[in-house]
């Protein structure tokens, strides 16, 4: 059974880096054909894609959000930690993470419920 | 990139079928055999209900099937249930090792 959680702070202030981390089980992330995803939800707005690691530690960003962003993995935990800079108001969302599966692409096909992180100071 | 753009909302009586639409363009949509759809209830992991435009990952009932013609992909649900009523979200790869999302659609059964 996939399940992913994901933790971090549920408040940051404007300009500070935001650190997320997704604890996952059931599968591995060296497993080919795997990754974490993250995706993120501003209260009453569409769902945005932001990163992606991979099984071989590949690495992808939004090419909107590409300077601010890091994704990095601990195989030995089962954890992937997203880093977001200078973090803005604008950023509010529900965060989630997300194993993705790699068919003709790669597809999102196990979430976390994800974690509300809100910028304010 | 845009988000794709879908309905609002739908609604539909008990038993009837309801197709939520997903818009994008040739970048993403009408390019890609990549187009998945999402059902997120408020507060709960968003499941995933179809991908590669019209597979069926086991477990999710026949009633959900999905489509696409051109620049748009639709998500129908056939024969509604109560239990049908809440968010869905489309999927498109969009190239370069990029996703885009759908604005979502609330469905609600009448």
């Amino acid at each position: 059974q996939i399940t992913l959680t994901e933790s971090g702070p549920t408040l940051v202030k404007p300009t500070q880096t935001l650190t997320l981390t997704c604890t996952f089980s059931g599968f591995s992330l060296t497993t080919r054909g795997v990754g974490v995803g993250w995706i993120r939800q501003p209260p009453g707005k569409a769902l945005e894609w932001l990163a992606l690691i991979y099984w071989d530690d590949d690495q992808r960003y939004s090419p909107f959000l590409n300077s601010r962003l890091s994704i990095t993995r601990d195989t030995s935990k089962n954890r992937v930690v997203l880093t977001m800079t200078n973090m803005d108001p604008v950023d509010t969302a529900t965060y989630y993470c997300a194993h993705s599966l790699l068919t003709r692409y790669s597809i999102y096909d196990y979430w976390g419920q994800g974690t509300l992180v809100t910028v304010s100071s | 990139q845009s988000a794709l753009t879908q309905p609002r909302s739908v609604s539909g009586s008990p038993g009837q079928s309801v197709t939520i639409s997903c818009t994008g363009t040739s970048s993403d949509v009408g390019t890609y055999d990549s187009v998945s759809w999402y059902q997120h209830r408020p507060g709960k992991a968003p499941k995933l209900m179809i991908y590669d435009v019209s597979r069926r990952p086991s477990g999710v009932p026949d009633r959900f099937s999905g489509s696409r013609s051109g620049n748009t992909a639709s998500l129908t649900i056939s024969g509604l249930q109560a239990e049908d009523e809440t968010d869905y979200y489309c999927c498109s790869y969009a190239g370069s090792y990029t996703w885009v999302f759908g604005t979502g659609t609330t469905v609600t059964v009448l």
